[in-house]
């Protein structure tokens, strides 16, 4: 059973930068997992912010990117406000199966 | 606009069945792979099925043989059929699409309750 690991936990400061991480058990996170990052505010449904890796939606603020590194995907803020504070879900691909990461709780402060 | 709505979710006791439906808007269903995702409350997501194009489908350990996932494409829906239910499937279920069609609705409360 494949297993996907996000930071629990992290804070920035406004108008800071913070990268959040995905990554795998079975090995390196690749496009072939076709990274999703998902933005779940406090009583709302989640929202996609990247899709299959780097791909950011009309909704997506610029100051979000994704990528690879190390290899885990990653999610960065860059120029962080006081309204992304939120939890950032991860979702992996598995030859068919999705697995869902955790959770990284960002606070903005 | 890209949108997507379930809908029928209820209270049902325990071994009971239940359909739930995602109505998809701005894009055709059958040409989209297309999931549900379920949310316990005050709990992480998870992912419970994805049907595909070519009609293959897929489920969690937890919900496979109980669950079963289906497709109108005259009516751009589609359906999780949800049998044998179990007070651990009490959750929020959304369904969102891939790619470009990755929009969320709010979800459809299903409650397994006796």
């Amino acid at each position: 059973q494949a297993v996907v690991t996000q930071e629990p936990s992290l804070t920035v400061s406004p108008g800071g930068t913070v990268t959040l991480t995905c990554g795998s058990n079975t090995g390196r996170v690749t496009t072939n997992s076709f990274p999703y990052w998902l933005q779940q505010k406090s009583g709302q449904a989640p929202r996609t912010l990247i899709s299959d890796t780097v791909n950011r939606h009309s909704w997506t603020p610029a100051r979000f990117s994704g990528s690879l590194f190390g290899g885990k995907a990653t999610l960065t803020l860059s120029g962080a406000q006081p309204e992304d504070e939120a939890v950032y879900f991860c979702v992996l691909a598995y030859n068919g199966p999705w697995v869902f990461g955790g959770g990284t709780k960002l606070t903005v402060l | 606009e890209v949108q997507v709505a379930e809908s029928g979710g209820d209270c049902i006791q325990p071994g009971g069945s239940l359909r739930i439906s995602c109505a998809a808007s701005g894009f055709p269903v059958n040409m989209n792979s297309m999931m549900w995702v379920r949310q316990a409350p005050g709990k992480g997501l998870e992912w419970v099925s994805t049907i595909i194009p070519n009609g293959n489908t897929y489920y969690s350990d937890s919900v496979r043989g109980r669950f079963s996932l289906s497709r109108d494409n005259f009516r751009n829906t589609f359906y999780l059929q949800m049998s044998s239910l179990r007070v651990d499937d009490t959750a929020r279920y959304f369904c969102t699409g891939h790619g470009g069609n990755s929009v969320w609705g709010p979800g459809t409360l299903v409650t397994v309750s006796a």
